[in-house]
C-alpha cells in the first residue's frame, strides 16, 4: 500500500534535549512538507522540500531543522531552540509543488515535552 | 499576508440533511487555489475539495459543494445528505498561484454530526 508513515504516533521528551520525527512516503513523490498543529489552531508550515537536497523554511521555522537526503524520507528535529515544542505534527507529500499536486497527509506524531 | 477565517468553531447537523461551512479570506492576488480538508477523529487530513479561482463554476464531489464568491472573498461548503462519517474538523485552505508554495489554514470548523 502506498503511504506516508510517521513514527512514532506518540513522543516523550524531556526539555533540552533535541528530537526527531520520522516521516516516510513510497508514493515516489517529489515535494515533501512538515506541518505545526495547535489546539484551536490550523496547520502552520515549518518546512518543505520540493527536492532532494534542497528545502526551504516555512512560517514558523525556528527552533527545528530538516534534511531531504532521500527521495522517500523528510525527518525533522526539533531542537532545544524551540520554545514550545508541545504539538502535533503532520507530514505531507504531494508529487510536485504547488497547487495543482494534492497533498497526502500522514497520520501524525504527538509530540510532548516535559 | 493571505489570511483565513472560519467563523464558526462548531456546528452540528442532523443526520441526512444539509450543512453550510463558512470561510472567508484575504488576498490581493487574482491566482490562487482554494481547498477545503477534513480531519477526523484519527487526526489524518484528507482532501474534501478545491477550487480554482479562475474557474467560475463552483467545485462539487458527490455530496460535498462549494460556493465560491471571488468578489465577496467567500469559500463555503455546503455537504449535503450528512451522514455520521462526516463528523469530522473542517478545514479551509488557500494556495496562492505564485512561487510561494505553502497552504495557508484556517482554525477549523468542528462539525458534529447528530443521529
Amino acid at each position: 500500500d502506498g503511504g506516508i508513515t510517521q513514527s512514532p504516533k506518540y513522543l516523550f521528551r524531556k526539555e533540552g534535549q533535541n528530537v526527531t520525527l520520522s516521516c516516510e512516503q513510497n508514493l515516489n513523490h517529489d515535494a515533501m512538507y512538515w506541518y505545526r498543529q495547535d489546539p484551536g489552531q490550523g496547520l502552520r508550515l515549518i518546512y518543505y522540500s520540493q527536492i532532494v537536497n534542497d528545502f526551504q523554511k516555512g512560517d514558523i521555522a525556528e527552533g527545528y531543522s530538516v534534511s531531504r537526503e532521500k527521495k522517500e524520507s523528510f525527518p525533522l528535529t526539533v531542537t532545544s531552540a524551540q520554545k514550545n515544542p508541545t504539538a502535533f505534527y503532520l507530514c505531507a507529500s504531494s508529487m510536485g509543488p504547488g497547487p495543482l499536486y494534492e497533498q497526502y497527509f500522514g497520520p501524525g506524531t504527538r509530540l510532548t515535552v516535559t | 499576508a493571505q489570511t483565513v477565517t472560519q467563523s464558526q468553531p462548531e456546528m452540528s447537523v442532523q443526520e441526512a440533511e444539509t450543512v453550510t461551512l463558512s470561510c472567508t479570506y484575504d488576498t490581493s492576488e487574482s491566482d490562487y487555489y482554494l481547498f477545503w480538508y477534513k480531519q477526523p477523529p484519527s487526526r489524518q487530513m484528507i482532501l474534501v475539495i478545491r477550487q480554482e479561482a479562475y474557474k467560475q463554476q463552483n467545485a462539487t464531489e458527490n455530496r460535498f459543494s462549494v460556493n465560491f464568491q471571488k468578489a465577496a472573498k467567500s469559500f463555503s461548503l455546503k455537504i449535503s445528505d450528512s451522514q455520521l462519517g462526516d463528523a469530522a474538523m473542517y478545514f479551509c485552505a488557500y494556495y496562492s498561484g505564485g512561487s510561494n508554495y505553502k497552504l495557508t489554514f484556517g482554525k477549523g470548523t468542528l462539525l458534529t454530526v447528530n443521529p
